[in-house]
């Protein structure tokens, strides 16, 4: 059964400094994985999708990495602001059909 | 980007009365939606799987006769919370999978049983 665990469970951080979230899965043998913002009370948006084949994706100031045969990914973030105070959610999909599985997110919190 | 729409994004209703969400993918073909619950500082729990034209997949411990789902069309699927309960009360996030494996989601609904 994949298991996907997120570290740290909460990051603060002053504004400006750059940050790395960490995602880690059991089960190599996965299909593509996503990276998530939920702010509270709201629903998920999707931030990056890396397919198994992919080792990075890139968007503005986030950058996620994959390494399948370790089992992990980070989500970097470039230049922290206040408005990426959120949990950032990684998830995996095992195969195209399946389901995503979810880690329990960080809480991230970045002050001015 | 693709949007998933939820409609509505709140509702309080009294214990015994049902309650209908829908989950509307805007700019593209869902062949694939999901419907997730979250308690509070927790992170999604699927609930069941629902494939255009067919019957929901539900998961382990979810009762498909209390939680009725109907994936009528490409963009729509509905989440109907029958004889809710205060115990029903969380938030309930639908998702809907696009061609390339990405999946994106609602911006849930939060519902309250009194």
């Amino acid at each position: 059964k994949q298991e996907v665990t997120q570290i740290p469970a909460a990051l603060s951080v002053p504004e400006g400094e750059n940050l790395v979230l960490n995602c880690s899965f059991t089960d190599s043998a996965i299909y593509n994985l996503q990276w998530f913002r939920q702010d509270p009370g709201k629903g998920l948006t999707s931030l990056l999708l890396i397919q198994s084949s992919q080792r990075e994706q890139t968007s503005g100031r986030l950058n996620a990495s994959l390494d399948k045969s370790s089992g992990r990914s980070t989500l970097y973030i470039a230049a922290s602001q206040p408005g990426d105070s959120a949990t950032y959610l990684c998830a995996v999909r095992e195969t195209s059909g399946s389901r995503l599985t979810f880690g329990e997110g960080t809480q991230l919190t970045v002050n001015p | 980007g693709a949007v998933v729409s939820q409609h509505p994004s709140r509702v309080i209703c009294k214990s015994g009365t049902s309650v209908k969400i829908e989950c509307r993918s805007l700019d593209f073909q869902a062949t694939t939606m999901f419907w997730y619950r979250q308690f509070p500082k927790q992170s999604l729990m699927l609930m069941a799987t629902s494939n255009e034209g067919s019957k929901a997949t539900y998961e382990q411990g979810v009762e498909k006769d209390k939680f009725l789902i109907n994936h009528a069309s490409l963009t729509l699927s509905t989440l109907t919370v029958t004889s809710a309960h205060p115990e029903d009360s969380s938030f309930y996030i639908c998702s809907a999978r696009d061609g390339g494996g990405g999946q994106f989601f609602g911006p849930g609904t939060r519902l309250t049983v009194l």
